[in-house]
């Protein structure tokens, strides 16, 4: 299994708190990626990184924002949790030279509920 | 925006039968990864195809893309309880990003 550790694991919290969830990879990868998975939506980019402080918004990126300070940790920061983002977040990330040819290693998830 | 489409969205199989899940795009895709979910885990990735009439094998499982890269095949062949879980396809929509794109995903269930 690729080097991936999320956390926290699972999460509740309240309607208006922030909340920073937070992804480790012991594989040294240049790119990273947060994912949201919803039933009826299935999995959906959030936000990338492809190197320390170069991060893009990805397609559901409103209400998220995402900081990467070492190669080895991507953070993903609910500003004002709604329960609109309650969901399973998922960290992937990616060793290619290039991004576009390597396959995506995705961690264990977080599941977060917002009351 | 492009999507990705599997069938079935759901299937119910007999130990030791075949299966085929499909994946389809409306635009040439730029890699495809199929990748197996099992309930409360994080995705495991089973096998990349990048270019027209690609194929290949994984132990009982085979993927192939066509010609025109827009759809993709997952064959299980003598399936086991052990394949039960959420298949899903993904994509790179767009040359050089590697943000991929998933499909909704397949959830299989083999009877013993």
């Amino acid at each position: 299994d690729a080097g991936i550790t999320q956390s926290p694991r699972h999460k509740v919290t309240e309607t208006g708190t922030p909340v920073t969830l937070r992804c480790h990879q012991t594989e040294n990868h240049r790119y990273m990626y947060w994912y949201r998975q919803d039933p009826g939506h299935g999995l959906r980019l959030i936000h990338y990184s492809y190197g320390v402080k170069d991060t893009d918004k990805g397609e559901v990126s409103d209400g998220y924002s995402v900081s990467r300070s070492k190669t080895e940790d991507f953070l993903l920061t609910l500003e004002s949790a709604t329960s609109s983002q309650t969901s399973v977040y998922f960290c992937a990330i990616s060793g290619g030279r290039q991004a576009y040819n390597s396959p995506l290693h995705f961690g264990n998830g977080t599941r977060l509920t917002v009351t | 925006s492009q999507e990705l489409e599997q069938s079935p969205q759901s299937l119910i199989v007999q130990e030791g039968k075949n299966l085929t899940i499909n994946c389809t795009s409306s635009k040439t895709l730029y890699g495809l990864y199929w990748y197996k979910q099992k309930y409360g885990e994080g995705l495991i990735f089973l096998m990349m195809l990048q270019k027209g009439g690609e194929e290949k094998s994984h132990e009982k499982i085979t993927a192939k893309l066509d010609e025109k890269k827009q759809q993709s095949s997952l064959h299980i062949t003598a399936s086991q309880p052990s394949h039960a879980g959420i298949y899903l396809c993904g994509a790179d929509p767009i040359s050089n990003t590697g943000k991929l794109i998933f499909g909704q995903g397949t959830t299989l269930q083999v009877k013993p």
